[in-house]
Protein backbone atom coordinates (compact mmCIF):
# COMPACT_ATOMS: atom_id res chain seq x y z
CA UNK A 1 0.00 0.00 0.00
CA UNK A 2 0.90 3.62 -0.87
CA UNK A 3 1.86 5.77 1.74
CA UNK A 4 0.03 8.50 0.73
CA UNK A 5 -2.60 8.48 -2.85
CA UNK A 6 -5.07 10.33 -4.24
CA UNK A 7 -7.50 10.35 -6.90
CA UNK A 8 -5.52 11.69 -10.31
CA UNK A 9 -8.79 13.60 -11.26
CA UNK A 10 -8.82 15.27 -13.44
CA UNK A 11 -11.93 17.51 -11.77
CA UNK A 12 -13.29 19.83 -14.54
CA UNK A 13 -15.40 22.21 -13.15
CA UNK A 14 -17.07 25.80 -13.29
CA UNK A 15 -16.43 28.56 -12.06
CA UNK A 16 -18.00 29.57 -8.99
CA UNK A 17 -18.51 25.62 -8.11
CA UNK A 18 -17.13 24.08 -4.79
CA UNK A 19 -14.90 20.92 -5.50
CA UNK A 20 -13.43 18.75 -3.21
CA UNK A 21 -10.21 16.38 -3.27
CA UNK A 22 -9.70 13.23 -0.95
CA UNK A 23 -6.19 12.03 0.16
CA UNK A 24 -5.61 9.10 2.60
CA UNK A 25 -2.61 8.13 4.44
CA UNK A 26 -0.86 4.51 5.73
CA UNK A 27 0.81 5.33 8.70
CA UNK A 28 -1.81 6.14 11.42
CA UNK A 29 0.63 8.11 13.62
CA UNK A 30 1.02 10.95 11.28
CA UNK A 31 0.10 14.21 12.35
CA UNK A 32 1.30 16.82 10.34
CA UNK A 33 -0.24 17.17 6.83
CA UNK A 34 0.09 19.60 3.74
CA UNK A 35 -1.30 20.57 0.83
CA UNK A 36 0.77 21.96 -1.73
CA UNK A 37 -0.65 23.94 -5.44
CA UNK A 38 2.04 22.60 -8.43
CA UNK A 39 1.19 25.31 -11.87
CA UNK A 40 2.01 23.34 -15.04
CA UNK A 41 5.81 23.46 -15.16
CA UNK A 42 6.33 25.21 -11.72
CA UNK A 43 7.62 23.45 -8.29
CA UNK A 44 4.90 22.99 -5.89
CA UNK A 45 4.18 25.91 -3.44
CA UNK A 46 2.32 25.36 0.07
CA UNK A 47 -1.13 26.25 0.02
CA UNK A 48 -2.06 24.80 3.54
CA UNK A 49 -0.68 23.00 6.76
CA UNK A 50 -2.49 20.86 9.19
CA UNK A 51 -1.21 20.27 12.15
CA UNK A 52 -4.76 19.39 14.21
CA UNK A 53 -8.22 18.60 12.61
CA UNK A 54 -8.60 21.36 9.92
CA UNK A 55 -7.71 24.36 8.86
CA UNK A 56 -9.25 27.67 6.84
CA UNK A 57 -7.79 29.95 4.57
CA UNK A 58 -10.47 32.40 2.72
CA UNK A 59 -12.37 29.55 0.04
CA UNK A 60 -9.74 26.67 0.71
CA UNK A 61 -10.55 24.26 4.06
CA UNK A 62 -8.85 21.45 4.29
CA UNK A 63 -10.13 18.44 6.70
CA UNK A 64 -8.59 15.90 8.59
CA UNK A 65 -10.33 12.46 9.36
CA UNK A 66 -7.83 10.39 11.72
CA UNK A 67 -10.19 7.59 11.95
CA UNK A 68 -10.35 7.29 8.59
CA UNK A 69 -7.12 8.33 7.83
CA UNK A 70 -7.92 10.63 4.85
CA UNK A 71 -7.35 14.32 5.34
CA UNK A 72 -9.89 16.56 2.61
CA UNK A 73 -9.11 19.70 0.43
CA UNK A 74 -12.06 21.98 -0.47
CA UNK A 75 -12.28 24.36 -2.80
CA UNK A 76 -15.29 26.78 -2.93
CA UNK A 77 -16.44 29.91 -4.93
CA UNK A 78 -13.97 27.95 -7.67
CA UNK A 79 -11.19 30.60 -9.88
CA UNK A 80 -10.26 30.23 -13.47
CA UNK A 81 -6.63 30.58 -11.44
CA UNK A 82 -7.22 27.86 -9.32
CA UNK A 83 -6.95 25.43 -12.16
CA UNK A 84 -3.13 23.31 -11.12
CA UNK A 85 -2.23 20.42 -9.63
CA UNK A 86 -2.87 19.79 -5.97
CA UNK A 87 -0.61 17.72 -4.12
CA UNK A 88 -1.12 15.72 -0.74
CA UNK A 89 1.66 15.67 1.62
CA UNK A 90 2.41 13.47 4.26
CA UNK A 91 5.40 13.37 6.51
CA UNK A 92 6.27 10.18 8.31
CA UNK A 93 9.73 9.06 9.77
CA UNK A 94 12.69 11.17 8.30
CA UNK A 95 10.59 11.35 4.93
CA UNK A 96 8.00 13.62 3.39
CA UNK A 97 5.44 11.28 1.14
CA UNK A 98 3.69 12.79 -1.79
CA UNK A 99 0.69 11.92 -3.45
CA UNK A 100 0.65 11.70 -7.05
CA UNK A 101 -1.37 14.48 -7.36
CA UNK A 102 -4.93 16.14 -8.21
CA UNK A 103 -5.42 17.85 -11.58
CA UNK A 104 -8.16 20.50 -11.30
CA UNK A 105 -9.27 22.66 -14.32
CA UNK A 106 -11.86 25.32 -13.60
CA UNK A 107 -13.91 26.07 -16.55
CA UNK A 108 -14.99 29.77 -17.95
CA UNK B 1 11.36 35.47 1.96
CA UNK B 2 12.88 31.40 1.54
CA UNK B 3 14.47 31.05 -1.43
CA UNK B 4 15.72 28.14 -2.91
CA UNK B 5 17.47 28.15 -6.27
CA UNK B 6 18.92 25.44 -8.75
CA UNK B 7 21.29 26.19 -11.33
CA UNK B 8 19.73 25.42 -13.95
CA UNK B 9 16.09 25.31 -15.65
CA UNK B 10 16.98 23.14 -18.79
CA UNK B 11 20.21 21.16 -19.68
CA UNK B 12 20.63 18.86 -22.31
CA UNK B 13 23.37 15.95 -21.90
CA UNK B 14 24.73 12.86 -23.31
CA UNK B 15 24.34 9.26 -21.82
CA UNK B 16 27.61 8.44 -19.80
CA UNK B 17 28.12 12.27 -19.14
CA UNK B 18 28.64 13.33 -15.59
CA UNK B 19 26.14 15.78 -14.16
CA UNK B 20 26.08 18.17 -11.40
CA UNK B 21 23.03 20.04 -10.51
CA UNK B 22 23.32 22.26 -7.36
CA UNK B 23 20.90 23.82 -4.78
CA UNK B 24 21.27 26.38 -2.86
CA UNK B 25 18.73 27.67 0.09
CA UNK B 26 19.27 31.27 1.68
CA UNK B 27 17.25 30.50 5.05
CA UNK B 28 19.59 29.02 7.02
CA UNK B 29 17.94 25.40 6.65
CA UNK B 30 18.98 22.27 8.01
CA UNK B 31 17.42 19.79 5.78
CA UNK B 32 17.86 19.31 2.18
CA UNK B 33 16.25 17.29 -0.17
CA UNK B 34 16.64 16.08 -4.22
CA UNK B 35 13.73 14.64 -6.13
CA UNK B 36 12.49 13.63 -9.41
CA UNK B 37 9.33 14.34 -10.63
CA UNK B 38 7.98 11.96 -13.59
CA UNK B 39 4.36 12.25 -14.71
CA UNK B 40 1.89 9.44 -13.04
CA UNK B 41 4.72 9.13 -10.61
CA UNK B 42 4.77 12.04 -8.60
CA UNK B 43 7.70 13.13 -6.55
CA UNK B 44 10.35 10.53 -5.71
CA UNK B 45 12.59 11.08 -2.84
CA UNK B 46 16.25 10.51 -4.32
CA UNK B 47 18.47 11.64 -1.01
CA UNK B 48 18.07 14.07 1.69
CA UNK B 49 20.28 15.91 4.31
CA UNK B 50 19.76 16.80 7.59
CA UNK B 51 23.25 18.15 7.99
CA UNK B 52 26.60 19.24 6.59
CA UNK B 53 28.19 16.34 5.10
CA UNK B 54 25.50 13.89 6.38
CA UNK B 55 22.87 12.53 3.31
CA UNK B 56 20.53 9.39 3.77
CA UNK B 57 19.13 7.57 0.63
CA UNK B 58 15.65 8.00 -0.16
CA UNK B 59 13.58 5.83 -2.49
CA UNK B 60 15.57 5.62 -5.67
CA UNK B 61 19.32 6.54 -5.02
CA UNK B 62 20.68 4.06 -8.10
CA UNK B 63 22.63 5.82 -10.47
CA UNK B 64 22.56 9.08 -7.82
CA UNK B 65 25.08 10.60 -5.44
CA UNK B 66 24.96 14.01 -3.18
CA UNK B 67 27.59 15.96 -1.77
CA UNK B 68 26.36 18.39 1.44
CA UNK B 69 29.92 20.32 1.83
CA UNK B 70 28.16 23.45 3.25
CA UNK B 71 24.91 23.99 5.14
CA UNK B 72 23.56 25.80 2.44
CA UNK B 73 24.52 24.03 -0.30
CA UNK B 74 22.78 20.72 -1.51
CA UNK B 75 24.58 18.91 -5.21
CA UNK B 76 22.93 15.47 -6.64
CA UNK B 77 25.18 14.21 -9.17
CA UNK B 78 24.68 11.52 -11.78
CA UNK B 79 27.77 9.45 -11.90
CA UNK B 80 26.73 8.25 -15.50
CA UNK B 81 23.87 9.65 -16.65
CA UNK B 82 21.30 7.55 -18.69
CA UNK B 83 17.76 8.16 -20.55
CA UNK B 84 16.08 7.01 -17.87
CA UNK B 85 17.02 9.48 -16.04
CA UNK B 86 15.31 11.85 -18.57
CA UNK B 87 13.08 13.86 -15.63
CA UNK B 88 12.59 17.04 -13.82
CA UNK B 89 14.44 17.64 -10.69
CA UNK B 90 13.66 19.09 -7.78
CA UNK B 91 15.35 20.58 -4.60
CA UNK B 92 13.94 21.61 -1.28
CA UNK B 93 14.49 22.69 1.79
CA UNK B 94 12.43 22.67 5.11
CA UNK B 95 13.59 23.70 9.37
CA UNK B 96 14.39 20.91 11.86
CA UNK B 97 10.84 19.58 12.97
CA UNK B 98 8.86 21.59 14.94
CA UNK B 99 8.27 21.42 19.06
CA UNK B 100 5.85 18.55 19.77
CA UNK B 101 5.88 15.10 18.88
CA UNK B 102 5.13 14.18 14.96
CA UNK B 103 5.21 17.27 13.63
CA UNK B 104 6.69 18.92 10.82
CA UNK B 105 7.98 21.83 9.05
CA UNK B 106 6.81 22.27 5.27
CA UNK B 107 9.59 22.36 2.77
CA UNK B 108 10.32 24.82 -0.02
CA UNK B 109 11.01 24.10 -3.66
CA UNK B 110 13.37 25.42 -6.08
CA UNK B 111 12.20 25.82 -9.59
CA UNK B 112 13.21 22.51 -11.07
CA UNK B 113 16.14 21.67 -13.39
CA UNK B 114 14.31 19.91 -16.40
CA UNK B 115 17.43 17.78 -17.41
CA UNK B 116 17.08 15.56 -20.62
CA UNK B 117 19.81 13.00 -21.27
CA UNK B 118 20.02 12.13 -25.43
Amino acid sequence: RKEVEQDPGPFNVPEGATVAFNCTYSNSASQSFFWYRQDCRKEPKLLMSVYSSGNEDGRFTAQLNRASQYISLLIRDSKLSDSATYLCVVPTGNQFYFGTGTSLTVIP
Amino acid sequence: DVKVTQSSRYLVKRTGEKVFLECVQDMDHENMFWYRQDPGLGLRLIYFSYDVKMKEKGDIPEGYSVSREKKERFSLILESASTNQTSMYLCASSPLKRAGVGRYNEQFFGPGTRLTVL
